[in-house]
This record gives structure tokens, sequence and C-alpha cells, in this order.
């Protein structure tokens, strides 16, 4: 059965901190692979789509990379305001694929203090 | 941008309701989705609709039930709300089976 998990659950860093979370998936065949950034109370707002291994997209302090087995969001430099829930979210070829549904891991928490 | 629009932040219903909850995009999308999520769970499919009148049932349907008259307006009904339907319910819609999600702000659900 497909699986996506992220680690760690939660992370916290002190402000200017760099780090990174880690998607790992488990799918027969990746079409996409998509981040999310969550704030309490609210929808997630989509953040980054990798396709193929080696890919990497960047977004001011984020920077999302992708191997066959898993992807990385890399924070450089974080803030408080990056304070919030990041979803990995996988596509995969096969069951459902032409619906286009997404398979989410559980998040990681991410707390940035001054 | 497209808006996914979803009609109420937070609801109180009592149990034994039946409960709607609307969720309309305004950009002609065909692929509409309702989650739930609960604290340490994640997000949990509950149906999928790929065009109007069509349904497909998620991983967790049990208890719920879905329309789709018109392409824009998606909602899910729960025929009967129970304490344990008590959560943040979460409209996302997608433009082809290719491309991610635009999910809505939310609904809490809080059944008493």
């Amino acid at each position: 059965e497909d699986q996506v998990t992220q680690s760690p659950e939660a992370l916290r860093l002190q402000e200017g901190e760099s780090s990174s979370l880690n998607c790992s998936y488990t799918v027969s065949g990746l079409r996409g692979l998509f981040w999310y950034r969550q704030d309490p109370g609210k929808g997630p707002e989509f953040l980054f789509t990798l396709y193929s291994a080696g890919e990497e997209k960047e977004k001011e302090r984020l920077k999302a990379t992708l191997t066959k087995k898993e992807s990385f969001l890399h924070i450089t430099a974080p803030k408080p305001e990056d304070s919030a829930t990041y979803l990995c979210a996988v596509q995969a070829f096969g069951r459902g694929s032409t619906l286009g549904r997404l398979y989410f891991g559980r998040g990681t928490q991410l707390t940035v203090w001054p | 941008d497209v808006k996914v629009t979803q009609s109420s932040r937070y609801l109180v219903k009592r149990t034994g309701e039946k409960v709607f909850l609307e969720c309309v995009q305004d950009m002609d999308h065909e692929n509409m989705f309702w989650y739930r999520q609960d604290p340490g769970l994640g997000l949990r499919l509950i149906y999928f609709s790929y065009d109007v009148k069509m349904k497909e049932k998620g991983d967790i349907p049990e208890g719920y039930s879905v329309s789709r008259e018109k392409k824009e307006r998606f909602s899910l009904i729960l025929e009967s709300a129970s304490t344990n339907q008590t959560s943040m319910y979460l409209c996302a819609s997608s433009p082809d089976g290719k491309r991610g999600y635009t999910f809505g702000s939310g609904t809490r659900l809080t059944v008493v």
C-alpha cells in the first residue's frame, strides 16, 4: 500500500538555525510530490510541486528537493513567521491517478522562536 | 487566483442532526475532494468527485454522503451527526489529474 511518512513530527528551531524536513514515500509510480504549508485553523497552502528525481524548487527561505525515495524541505535561516505545519503529499500513477488524488503525510509542525 | 470557499468557518451541531457543509470553487475545476483532519491522524479522504453527479468513496465514507449537482459546488452531508464526527473539514479542488489541490479555509465542526 502507498505510504507517505514525514519526519520529524515536530521541530523547534531558533531563528536563523537552518534545518530540513523529510518526506519519504513508497508509491508504485510517482507522478508528483507536493509540499503545503498549513497555519493553525486554516486550510493548507500550496508551496511546491516536484516531478522527477533531482528536481529542486525554491521560494524565499524554502528549498524542496526530490530523490527516488524521499523529498526534503530545507529551511534556511528561518524566521518566526515560518512557524507552521508542513505537509507532504504524493500523486501516483495507476490507482486513482486520473482523478489526481493526493496521499498525504501527517505533517511536521515547525516552531521557530526568536 | 483560484478560490475555494467553504460556507462556514465554525459550526456547532447536535447529535442526530443532519448537517450540510458547502464548498464552492470558481475556476471550473473538474475534481473536488472532501477531507477531514484530526490531530495525529492527518488528512483523511472522505469522498471525491470528478464530474457533475459523479462521486467516489474515499477512505472513510461511513456516515457521510455527498452531492455535486453543479460543477462548482460540492456538498458534504452528515446524515445523522455524531460526536466522533467533530473535526476540521477541508474541501479542495483540482483542475485535472496532473496537478495539485487548492484548499478551502476549512470548517471546524463540533457535534455536541
